[in-house]
């Protein structure tokens, strides 16, 4: 399988904490994106890292790339409630096609 | 921008039968849209690939006389499930892409289909 792996799988924090997820992924990538899915819900697209790039930043969002290790990482600064969400990473390979992670459940308690 | 549409939003049906969902870009033309579905507390797996009035291409183990995709124009695509069964019981969730470079790398994904078979 091609599937990257994110880790934790699941992790609680409390409201203004930060939250550090991380991902990594087997093949060459042109780019890795994150995604946020609430409970039944459709995707929603976070932020975007090309191969290139090492730090991109968005809001209340920082995500990192190592391409040498294969990994990278998203950290939410001071958390909210309205953060709780399963987040996965998602790798742009050969096709342009998207390799999701296994995803990170996050909740958010006040 | 990029809204990507799904419809129905839930269906239930009876085994044996076949299930069309539908997946619109609202407003843009999605040269490419792909079909993914979901286990409960799983992460998305891609079942094909549709580009624009050419066959889809399907991912190894997704066979493709059982599910049917048809990308007749730049904002429809739809995925029939024929001869559904219980293990199809899954969540259906579609994404486009526009032809344009400058944002081509990013899939828009519309809001899932949440298919029951009894």
């Amino acid at each position: 399988s091609q599937q990257g792996e994110e880790d934790p799988q699941a992790l609680s924090i409390q409201e203004g904490e930060n939250a550090t997820m991380n991902c990594s992924y087997k093949t060459s990538i042109n780019n890795l994106q994150w995604y946020r899915q609430n409970s039944g819900r459709g995707l929603v697209h976070l932020i975007l890292i090309r191969s290139n790039e090492r730090e991109k930043h968005s809001g209340r969002l920082r995500v990192t790339l190592d391409t040498s290790k294969k990994s990278s990482s998203l950290l939410i600064t001071a958390s909210r409630a309205a953060d709780t969400a399963s987040y996965f990473c998602a790798a742009t390979g050969g096709g342009n096609k998207l390799t999701f992670g296994t995803g990170t459940q996050l909740k958010v308690e006040l | 921008g990029a809204v990507v549409s799904q419809h129905p939003s839930w269906v239930i049906c009876k085994s044996g039968t076949s299930v069309k969902i539908e997946c619109r870009s609202l407003d843009f033309q999605a040269t490419t849209m792909f079909w993914y579905r979901q286990f409960p507390k799983q992460s998305l797996m891609l079942m094909a690939t549709s580009n624009e009035g050419s066959k889809a291409t399907y991912e190894q183990g997704v066979e493709k006389d059982k599910f049917l995709i048809n990308h007749a124009s730049l904002t429809l695509s739809t995925l029939t499930v024929t001869s559904a069964h219980p293990e199809d019981s899954s969540f259906y969730i579609c994404s486009a892409r526009t032809g344009t470079h400058r944002i081509q790398e990013t899939q828009y994904f519309g809001p899932g289909t949440r298919l029951l078979v009894l």
